[in-house]
């Protein structure tokens, strides 16, 4: 099946730092999403965005289907941004594969 | 617009028992997909339905089952648990199959003691 890989695993920063999260993904996709998960445990949908950038406030993510990857760029990061941060995508006939994760943390 | 709506929030159960949780899609989505989250697992895929038809299911073993009304309504059971079966179960909802993006609810956190 298809896999998904996220980088990096951890990421430490101070508050008002950039950041890039990258989600691989080994074959073709008719979905993919950025979650952040909040600490209670709660999904919040970021971006649906199977191909192409968009963008929401300090956050924007781009996808390239054809090179098979995705970007999520966090900018002027705050401490209200540290959590973790999944990608999920489907293929033709199955539900969300998640990838492993990115642990932030946003330190003031 | 509602969300996603999963009852209970939190369960303590004792191995040997039966759970049933329960899942309500925001208003016009059809299908409802289920996920366990576990610190060793990740996010693992449970069983979609739509349309009160299950579309695809997970690894899991067959203790693990689920059904969807003709509200779109679902609850998926686990019986006769396990100390492993202690997770986060999250249900999430799309239109059709992921058209569009899926949303997900809070989840309900069992703890089998």
């Amino acid at each position: 099946g298809i896999q998904v890989e996220q980088s990096p695993p951890d990421l430490i920063l101070q508050e008002g730092a950039n950041s890039t999260l990258r989600c691989n993904f080994s074959d073709s996709v008719n979905n993919l999403q950025w979650f952040h998960q909040n600490p209670w445990g709660q999904l919040i949908n970021l971006f649906y965005i199977p191909s192409g950038t968009k963008q929401n406030g300090r956050l924007s993510a781009t996808t390239v289907a054809t090179e098979r990857y995705s970007l999520l760029y966090i900018s002027s990061s705050q401490t209200t941004d540290s959590g973790v941060y999944f990608c999920a995508v489907t293929t033709a006939g199955t539900a969300l594969i998640f990838g492993k994760g990115t642990t932030l943390s946003v330190s003031s | 617009k509602a969300g996603v709506t999963q009852t209970p929030r939190y369960l303590i159960k004792t191995r040997g028992q039966q759970v049933t949780l329960s899942c309500s899609p925001i208003s016009g989505h059809r299908s409802v997909s289920w996920y366990q989250q576990t610190p060793g697992q990740g996010l693992q895929f449970l069983f979609e339905y739509f349309s009160e038809t299950q579309r695809n299911k997970g690894n899991f073993p067959g203790r693990f089952s689920g059904r969807q009304f003709s509200n779109s309504r679902s609850e998926m059971n686990v019986s006769t648990l396990e100390l492993g079966d202690s997770a986060l179960y999250l249900c999430a909802s799309s239109v059709f199959g992921g058209t569009g993006g899926y949303t997900f609810g809070s989840g309900t956190r069992l703890t089998v003691v």
